[in-house]
């Protein structure tokens, strides 16, 4: 089993709908959590953390995190072309600040 | 503020030689840097990790004596591709965290994309 799981994709969404990206981490120990969006060639940007159960809003952005299902989601509400990307979903705990990264979702926002 | 830099972008050398990439903290002093190294299509795969004056620690499988990682001060982290090959070709890029900073959060680097002929 991996110890963080993203769903492949492509996601493909029409603008201005709601695109919802799933992560699961094996790890109970894990403390942090993290988003990141990456444009095909760049690196990677953060986009969100959340360290505690619940819901984070940022702009269009939502986490959400379960501990107890060891999950953690992203909403990303009306859509844009330009939100399209691989986002890659970030497992943190406590072995040095390392991360452990998901394989990544590939989003596709449809105009 | 947080800003990661990378040197070179991008670099293209022959098979047998060794390339030398820097990763910059600009606005911060960074303890600790990490490597990674992405192939098409695929996830972030972790190298090492770097800390400031003591010697890095590589991520199993990865091999030491041909990734040279140095972190000589709290602004600077090099990471050696010696004799290089053309299955070394790869995105490379370097993060750093920020000390006291929200915790575990990583800044990356834009990444140096290395082509070996």
């Amino acid at each position: 089993q991996k110890e963080v799981e993203q769903n492949s994709g492509p996601l493909s969404v029409p603008e201005g709908a709601i695109a919802s990206l799933n992560c699961t981490y094996s790890d109970r120990g894990s403390q942090s959590f993290f988003w990141y969006r990456q444009y095909s060639g760049k690196s990677p940007e953060l986009i969100m953390s959340i360290y505690s159960n619940g819901d984070k809003e940022d702009g269009r952005f939502t986490a959400q995190l379960n501990k107890a299902s060891q999950y953690v989601s992203l909403l990303i509400r009306d859509s844009q072309p330009s939100d399209s990307a691989t986002y890659l979903c970030a497992v943190g705990g406590n072995q040095g600040g390392k991360l452990i990264f998901g394989q990544g979702t590939e989003l596709s926002v449809k105009p | 503020g947080a800003v990661v830099s990378q040197h070179p972008s991008w670099v293209i050398c022959k098979s047998g030689t060794s390339v030398k990439i820097e990763c910059r903290s600009l606005d911060f002093q960074a303890t600790t840097m990490f490597w990674y190294r992405q192939f098409p299509k695929q996830s972030l795969m972790l190298m090492a990790t770097s800390n400031e004056g003591s010697k890095a620690t590589y991520e199993q499988g990865v091999e030491k004596d041909k990734f040279l990682i140095n972190h000589a001060s709290l602004t600077l982290s090099t990471l050696t591709v010696t004799s290089a090959h053309p299955e070394d070709s790869s995105f490379y890029i370097c993060s750093a965290q920020v000390p006291g900073y929200s915790y575990n959060e990583q800044f990356f680097g834009p990444g140096t994309r290395l082509t070996v002929l």
